[in-house]
């Protein structure tokens, strides 16, 4: 099946720092990855629609000048967290979907997750 | 608007025995249903999807589900459980049709437990 792959699988960093994460489709073009947040024991919560060539589409709630999406290729997303802080510690997932394969093109395909962890 | 709920947070079993996670969904159209899993440290993991076909989905590693619109449910069954089955399920509906608006609302979670 499809592959997606995020880097990296963990971070830890300084508060005040910036942060990117990775996310990448590895055997198929995706003109749209979505970026999710999951905390402990709860379930994903949408961040961002991330549209290749043009600007994410970001949830309500959600500040764009605090997680910046960039969705340059067909293969790859990435997100940056701003300025992190201790709030923005959580597990980002991405998923790409597959519009080239009809059959499949329903389907989004997940990556394995990042873990960020801001002292 | 669309939503899922997932009526358990927590489910155990023992090995052998049947399992049932339940799911009512909201939904103003036919939607478009799935179950994901989420093993601990590995990515989601499509189990089954409903688009508005067969009202019975068969899915991968024993899972099916099965579509009641009088219900509004897509509760996920298998007859035997493993000790793999063990982790996170998730019911998913989508939010709209293509392009942006083709993005995923997740339930809550249920957390299957299988015992010896």
């Amino acid at each position: 099946g499809a592959v997606v792959s995020q880097h990296p699988s963990r971070v830890i960093c300084k508060s005040g720092t910036s942060v990117k994460i990775e996310c990448r489709s590895l055997d198929f073009q995706a003109t749209t990855m979505f970026w999710y947040r999951q905390f402990p024991k709860k379930s994903l919560m949408l961040m961002a629609t991330s549209n290749e060539g043009s600007k994410a589409t970001y949830e309500q709630g959600v500040e764009k000048d605090k997680f910046l999406i960039n969705h340059a290729s067909l293969t790859l997303s990435t997100l940056t967290v701003t300025s992190a802080h201790p709030e923005d510690s959580s597990f980002y997932i991405c998923s790409a979907r597959d519009w080239a394969s009809l059959p499949l093109k329903e389907t989004q395909y997940f990556g394995p997750g990042t873990r960020l962890l801001v002292l | 608007a669309q939503s899922v709920t997932q009526l358990d947070s927590h489910v155990s079993v023992s090995e052998g025995t049947p399992v049932l996670l339940r799911c009512n969904y909201s939904s103003s159209y036919s939607p478009s249903l799935f179950w994901y899993v989420q093993h601990p440290n590995k990515g989601l993991q499509l189990l089954l999807k409903y688009t508005s076909a067969a009202t019975l989905v068969k899915g991968i590693n024993g899972f099916e589900a099965e579509f009641k619109k009088s219900e509004t449910s897509f509760h996920l069954t298998k007859p035997s459980a493993h000790m793999s089955d063990a982790a996170e399920y998730f019911c998913v509906v989508r939010r709209g049709y293509g392009g942006s608006q083709g993005n995923l609302i997740f339930g809550k979670g249920t957390k299957l437990s299988v015992k010896p």
